[in-house]
């Protein structure tokens, strides 16, 4: 059964430093997101992106974030200076398919920790 | 805007009990709900939907029906097994577009004993 797979699963960082979280969503989906779960919280929105461009973002994904789908399988998600509040656990999704076009499939998470 | 409340956990149970999970919502139109679980150490799969009012999703022993004069959508289950333990979180999609966001509840641990 296809799924979304992320790398890596488990990322420390010092704070100020840029990561790269990445993400292969399923091969046919369209609309592609990424959410952040900060340790005993709700699952929050950060971007969805379609057709090239990000199609809705929350008040979180602020200039520190971007989003880039730089081949036809990689999906990722840039925090360019990490603060100690970006750590948490970072949740790729994909939709869009053939028949399911309503459901988002997620992949295991990457857990970011800021030092 | 969209919001979805559910009850909070933990609901501690034992094995063979019956499992409910209110989750009640928010929304403009006709949103689609799901149901989310997150096992210990995972990510989220997703456990069942429904897309229109009256609609029953079911998966794994689990039921949820879609309840519009009553916003809600809650969560149940005949009888639980130890392996049902994990975190229960409740969605909507809102109609306004394809590859909408999806809105989450704050999540339900349960946590099923022997």
């Amino acid at each position: 059964e296809p799924e979304v797979t992320q790398t890596p699963s488990h990322q420390v960082t010092q704070m100020g430093q840029e990561v790269i979280l990445r993400c292969v969503p399923i091969s046919n989906h369209l609309y592609f997101y990424w959410y952040r779960q900060i340790l005993g919280q709700k699952v929050e929105f950060l971007v969805s992106f379609y057709n090239n461009e990000i199609s809705e973002k929350s008040e979180i994904f602020d200039d520190q974030f971007s989003v880039e789908r730089p081949d036809g399988s990689n999906f990722t998600l840039k925090i360019r200076s990490t603060k100690l509040e970006d750590s948490a656990m970072y949740f790729c999704a994909s939709s869009g398919g053939l028949g399911d076009s309503d459901t988002q499939y997620f992949g295991p998470g990457t857990r970011l920790t800021v030092l | 805007g969209d919001s979805v409340t559910q009850m909070e956990g933990p609901v501690t149970l034992s094995e063979e009990a019956f499992l409910t999970i209110n989750c009640t919502y928010t929304a403009t139109g006709y949103p689609s709900l799901f149901w989310y679980v997150q096992y210990p150490g995972e990510g989220l799969q997703l456990l069942l939907k429904a897309t229109k009012a009256d609609d029953k999703g079911s998966n794994k022993g689990f039921e949820a029906t879609y309840r519009k004069e009553t916003t809600s959508f809650h969560l149940e289950k005949g009888s639980v097994q130890v392996s049902d333990s994990a975190v229960y979180f409740c969605a909507l999609r809102g109609r306004k577009a394809a590859g909408n966001k999806l809105t989450f509840g704050g999540g339900t641990r349960v946590l099923v004993k022997p």
